[in-house]
């Protein structure tokens, strides 16, 4: 069973502070990792995708992927209040039947606080 | 990002009818769509991948003869759960990729059923 594993949360930032939020996965041969913002009783919105190690910033956003550790992270800076949402970490699945898949994490939620 | 569109966004039923859930791609053609099933506070959930022209792969523990998946043509994806009942009632969600190369993958708007 190919995993992910979220913090569920809540995490709570203030207005202007960094929210990091992360992630961790059980298959070692994914190379694809994807971070979804879902607005509650929204479809979920792909903000970011990173395939190789390191740091990859988009604006606001920096997401940071470590193949070795199995540990994927987002980092969002300047937090706003509608920024407030759950954060879905998905992985695709490397192999065998599951090839191509994404398997998603349960999600943190995170609230920024005014 | 790529346009999926997903219809209806909400729908009430009765058990024991069927619904129909719709999703399209708009601007570009995929040849395998996801669908997805999410109750609340919990995560998606793959149900099935849809193949145009070919049969629907079905997760392990998703009935196949109650969530039937038609993918008649590049462009859309139909999922039609029968003989509905109040447990199905959850957020169902498909999601497409634009290109068959490229990794990532966009979702329609959901669709919420509640079959009372």
């Amino acid at each position: 069973q190919k995993e992910v594993e979220q913090n569920s949360g809540p995490l709570s930032v203030p207005e202007g502070a960094i929210a990091s939020l992360n992630c961790t996965y059980s298959d070692r041969g994914s190379q694809s990792f994807f971070w979804y913002r879902q607005y509650s009783g929204k479809s979920p919105e792909l903000i970011m995708f990173i395939y190789s190690n390191g740091d990859k910033e988009d604006g606001r956003f920096t997401a940071q992927l470590n193949k070795a550790s199995q540990y994927v992270s987002l980092l969002i800076r300047d937090s706003q209040p509608s920024d407030s949402a759950t954060y879905l970490c998905a992985v695709r699945n490397a192999g065998g039947t599951s090839y191509g898949k994404l398997t998603f994490g349960q999600g943190t939620i995170l609230t920024v606080h005014p | 990002g790529a346009v999926v569109s997903q219809h209806p966004s909400r729908v009430i039923c009765k058990s024991g009818t069927s619904v129909k859930i719709e999703c399209r791609s708009l601007d570009f053609q995929a040849t395998t769509m996801f669908w997805y099933r999410q109750f609340p506070k919990q995560s998606l959930m793959l149900m099935a991948t849809s193949n145009e022209g070919s049969k629907a792969t079905y997760e392990q523990g998703v009935e196949k003869d109650k969530f039937l998946i038609n993918h008649a043509s590049l462009t859309l994806s139909t999922l039609t759960v029968t003989s509905a009942h109040p447990e199905d009632s959850s957020f169902y969600i498909c999601s497409a990729r634009d290109n068959p190369r490229d990794r990532k993958a966009f979702f329609g708007q959901g669709t919420r059923l509640t079959v009372v």
